[in-house]
């Protein structure tokens, strides 16, 4: 069964700081991994996707990382903001078709 | 472009109500897709449209239906609404299949009593 998992499931950190969410996969056969922040009571909105072939994939202070070998990827965020503050959703798709397999995501409070 | 809209925004609805949730896309998207986000729960995939004038089951279809109107809209619809139905819905677009970037819309929050 396709299944992606992420953690920790909650992370408060303080404004200014960095922090790195984990998202592990069992999808197979593998397109492509995104990540989405749903800020509260939004839609998720794209961070980044990175296919099979590459290992790293920044937006601003967003950088993601992909080891298609271990199937996991992680989502750094640095010099964190208060607008960070949402929930980041790992998603994997498969080849071809119309399906993606979500997690369940990470919620991550920027405190002052 | 306003990308993906949805009405409306908050619905109530008592057990066995029926009530249509619209989806609107202006970005001339081939494909749309239904989803319903639970507490706890990843995403899951209702009904998607993979063109205009086809329709398919997702993960989760019982209960619903859903009409592809024309190429920007696409309807989902619940005939008999059920206390299990409360969840928050989301209609997604993308140029083709799952390896194109989807673009979700703000979200219907329905309650079922």
């Amino acid at each position: 069964k396709n299944q992606v998992e992420q953690s920790p499931q909650s992370l408060i950190i303080l404004e200014g700081k960095n922090c790195t969410l984990q998202c592990n996969y069992t999808v197979s056969p593998f397109s492509n991994l995104r990540w989405y922040k749903q800020d509260t009571g939004r839609g998720p909105v794209s961070l980044t996707i990175m296919t099979f072939s590459e290992n790293t994939k920044s937006n601003g202070r967003y950088t993601a990382t992909l080891d298609a070998d271990t199937k996991q990827s992680s989502l750094h965020i640095t010099a964190s903001q208060l607008s960070d503050s949402a929930s980041y959703i790992c998603v994997v798709s498969t080849g071809g078709g119309n399906k993606l397999t979500f997690g369940t995501g990470t919620q991550l409070k920027v405190e002052l | 472009n306003a990308g993906v809209t949805q009405t409306p925004k908050f619905q109530v609805l008592k057990t066995g109500q029926s009530m249509t949730l619209q989806c609107a896309q202006d970005m001339n998207h081939n494909s749309m897709y239904w989803y319903r986000q639970d507490p706890g729960m990843g995403l899951r995939l209702i009904y998607y449209s993979a063109s205009e004038g086809t329709t398919d089951k997702g993960e989760v279809p019982n209960g619903y239906n859903v009409s592809r109107l024309n190429k920007r809209e696409f309807s989902l619809r619940l005939e008999s609404a059920a206390p299990s139905q409360t969840s928050v819905y989301f209609c997604a677009s993308s140029e083709g299949g799952a390896v194109y970037e989807q673009y979700f819309g703000p979200g219907t929050r329905l309650t079922v009593t």
